[in-house]
């Protein structure tokens, strides 16, 4: 089946920098990639849907300047977290429909785990 | 307002034992329904996805159920074993009016086999 990656795996930084997560969408190509939260024992969240070569759409509550998101190619969607605290250390998980599939199945990436120290 | 819930919160059984997880939802129009494990730490893998006119699919020992008259749906694992361990996740799609897809998550049943 599809493949999603996503790197870094897990990361640790200092408060008030910036990390920048990549989901890649390895033998399809995604014109539309989500990207979603999880804290421990809870459920994803939708943040966002990133769109190839358009803006991002953030969901309601989602600081669009908190949270930046590129998708420069049909293959590659990044999200960067700027001036990280503490309270955004979660689980950041991003997902990809894929093609030829009308839209039924969503290949999720194995996770990028953010420490904010 | 689009809903899902799922039953119960957590799950302890013992191994080789069956169980039946609920998901109930309220998402409309519906478009399709779908069951996703995950493991901790990593991101959810599809078991199951059902469409409307879908009562059951089944995937090895995962067998999945969906009534869209009462709008529920279940996941019932025969013959459990300790990899079985994860959290389960019903996740209902439905488009919208612009003719994109809205995936609603459910909140999970956390399912833990013992030995």
């Amino acid at each position: 089946g599809a493949v999603v990656s996503q790197h870094p795996s897990w990361v640790i930084c200092k408060s008030g920098t910036s990390v920048k997560i990549e989901c890649r969408s390895l033998d399809f190509q995604a014109t539309t990639m989500f990207w979603y939260r999880q804290f421990p024992k809870q459920s994803l969240m939708l943040m966002a849907t990133s769109n190839e070569g358009s803006k991002a759409t953030y969901e309601q509550g989602v600081e669009k300047d908190k949270f930046l998101i590129n998708h420069a190619s049909l293959t590659l969607s990044t999200l960067t977290v700027t001036s990280a605290h503490p309270e955004d250390s979660s689980f950041y998980i991003c997902s990809a429909p894929a093609a030829g599939t009308s839209k039924k199945t969503q290949y999720f990436g194995p996770g990028t785990r953010l420490l904010v120290l | 307002k689009n809903q899902v819930e799922q039953s119960p919160q957590s799950l302890i059984i013992l191994e080789g034992k069956n169980c039946t997880l609920q998901c109930n939802y309220t998402v409309s129009p519906f478009s399709n329904l779908r069951w996703y494990k995950q493991d901790t730490g990593r991101g959810p893998v599809s078991l199951t996805i059902m469409t409307f006119s879908e009562n059951t699919k089944s995937n090895g020992r995962y067998t999945a159920t969906l009534d869209a008259d009462t709008k529920q749906s279940s996941l019932h694992i025969t013959a459990s074993q300790l990899s079985d361990s994860a959290s389960y996740i019903c996740v209902v799609s439905g488009s919208t009016t612009s003719g994109t897809y809205k995936y609603i998550f459910g909140t999970g049943t956390r399912l833990k086999v013992l030995a």
